[in-house]
């Protein structure tokens, strides 16, 4: 079956510039993830829901990080105002519930901001 | 705080010979771990969990063992092949919270040698 997909698989955007990065969960999964990735580093944990609602938004940086997943399924992270240091790859997970351990993740989104 | 940390970054094996990854965490109240593996350009692929009420637990060619005494976890690879190149990562999801957030160490590098 599909597993998570991720568009665009690559970003390269002006700092300044407001970005949407796409993710699509594996089908009937409830519990969806947003990581980010620095070169060389473990994924870092940014927000979680849980259905609709963002269950733990904690990981996310600043206000200029926010995300949505307004049906239950597809997820947009949108960054406003990026700046250099927003470049990193953007990975998504999801599981089938709530607190469910094994997490299927993404590709990734590498986001480059010049 | 919390950090779940790998004791090297880089681990180089003969083909065939096992591999063991090290990992040490330092929350206490974690009550799950798991490893996955990141091959590059993909997000990373779920290979073993464990819960902290076991010891140890096997898959197939993998082991993961967990001392909670000294807070430490390690991955076994049995007759490591060239396809086991990959970086490894330790994460827990631990303590009283039951969102799935997963916090990850930095990796270790696994290169096989033929």
């Amino acid at each position: 079956g599909a597993g998570v997909s991720q568009t665009p698989s690559n970003k390269v955007t002006e700092k300044g510039k407001y970005v949407e990065l796409r993710c699509d969960p594996i089908s009937g999964h409830t519990a969806l993830y947003w990581y980010r990735q620095s070169l060389g580093q473990g994924p870092e944990f940014l927000i979680y829901f849980q259905g609709t609602g963002a269950a733990d938004d904690s990981g996310l940086p600043n206000d200029r990080f926010f995300a949505v997943r307004p049906e239950g399924s597809v997820s947009t992270l949108k960054i406003q105002r990026t700046e250099r240091g927003d470049s990193a790859v953007y990975l998504c997970a999801s599981s089938l519930w709530a607190g469910g351990r094994e997490q299927y993740f993404g590709p990734g989104t590498r986001l480059t901001v010049t | 705080g919390e950090s779940v940390g790998l004791h090297l970054p880089t681990l180089s094996v003969q083909e065939g010979d096992n591999s063991i990854i090290n990992c040490a965490y330092s929350n206490s109240a974690s009550d799950y771990f798991i490893w996955y593996k990141q091959e590059s350009g993909k997000g990373p692929q779920f290979i073993i969990d464990i819960r902290s009420n076991m010891d140890k637990r096997q898959g197939q060619r993998v082991t993961v063992l967990l001392n909670k005494t000294v807070k430490h976890l390690s991955l076994q690879i049995a007759a490591t092949q060239p396809g086991d190149s990959a970086v490894y990562f330790c994460a827990e999801s631990g303590g009283s919270s039951n969102t799935g957030k997963l916090i990850f160490g930095q990796g270790t590098t696994l290169q096989v040698k033929p």
